[in-house]
């Protein structure tokens, strides 16, 4: 299983942009890089999945260069209510027999 | 209906206590999961049953029983267990694995706060 690094912190303002990096050096080729949100004393949520290049979809942007050993977890205009836990895991959910890995996460704190 | 529940929110129990931990789900997903999360931790993954079988025991503690009674419901029964085992316990549920093609969405419930005195 893929092992994840990511910045333990992030700090925002109200309106800017987030990017939040995740290493993946030893991605497999059956990978999926996936993103989770968890706000606390609630279960995770699902934000955004891709496997290369860039997905977007209404809450995230994620960007994968073509080497897939790293991805950016980009939330546009964040606000307050996007202070929470950021998870990036990496893997397949089928292939490893229901099996995803939660790395330790960056805590963004989005400050008024 | 898109929603993972469990029940109870809160238990608080003793080290003698018998009790069990009760996920449903009505999204017609045939895999889900159990995971323990520590304050200020990643969840980590406990139990995953497909199909109704369980598949992946993490090495847990048979203080851990789980089971699966239909493709719905999911039970975590709890038995003699230790302060250090106080946790926000986590169920997950995800679609079919037959469905063609690799999905890591899990849809997580609320959790249930234990409390082990």
């Amino acid at each position: 299983l893929a092992k994840t690094t990511q910045p333990i912190s992030m700090d925002s303002y109200e309106g800017q942009e987030v990017n939040i990096t995740c290493s993946h050096n030893n991605i497999a080729t059956n990978d999926y890089i996936t993103w989770y949100q968890q706000f606390p004393s609630q279960g995770p949520r699902f934000i955004i999945q891709g496997y290369k290049t860039k997905v977007t979809n209404e809450v995230a942007s994620l960007f994968i260069p073509a080497d897939r050993k790293s991805s950016t977890l980009s939330l546009p205009r964040v606000s307050l209510s996007d202070t929470a836990v950021y998870y990036c895991l990496v893997g397949d959910l089928y292939n490893q027999g229901g099996k995803l890995i939660f790395g330790q996460g960056t805590e963004l704190s989005v400050k008024p | 209906d898109t929603e993972v529940t469990q029940t109870p929110k809160h238990l608080v129990m003793g080290m003698t206590n018998k009790k069990s931990l009760k996920c449903e789900q009505h999204m017609g997903h045939r895999a889900m999961y159990w995971y323990k999360q520590k304050a200020k931790k990643p969840p980590e993954l406990m139990f995953v049953y497909s199909y109704e079988k369980l598949s992946i025991n993490e090495s847990v503690p048979s203080r851990f029983s789980p089971e699966c009674p239909n493709s719905s419901l999911l039970n975590l029964h709890l038995h003699a267990l230790q302060p250090e085992d106080s946790a926000l316990y986590l169920c997950a549920s995800s679609q079919d694995r037959m469905a063609g093609y690799s999905y890591n969405e899990q849809f997580f419930g609320p959790g249930t706060r234990l409390t082990v005195l």
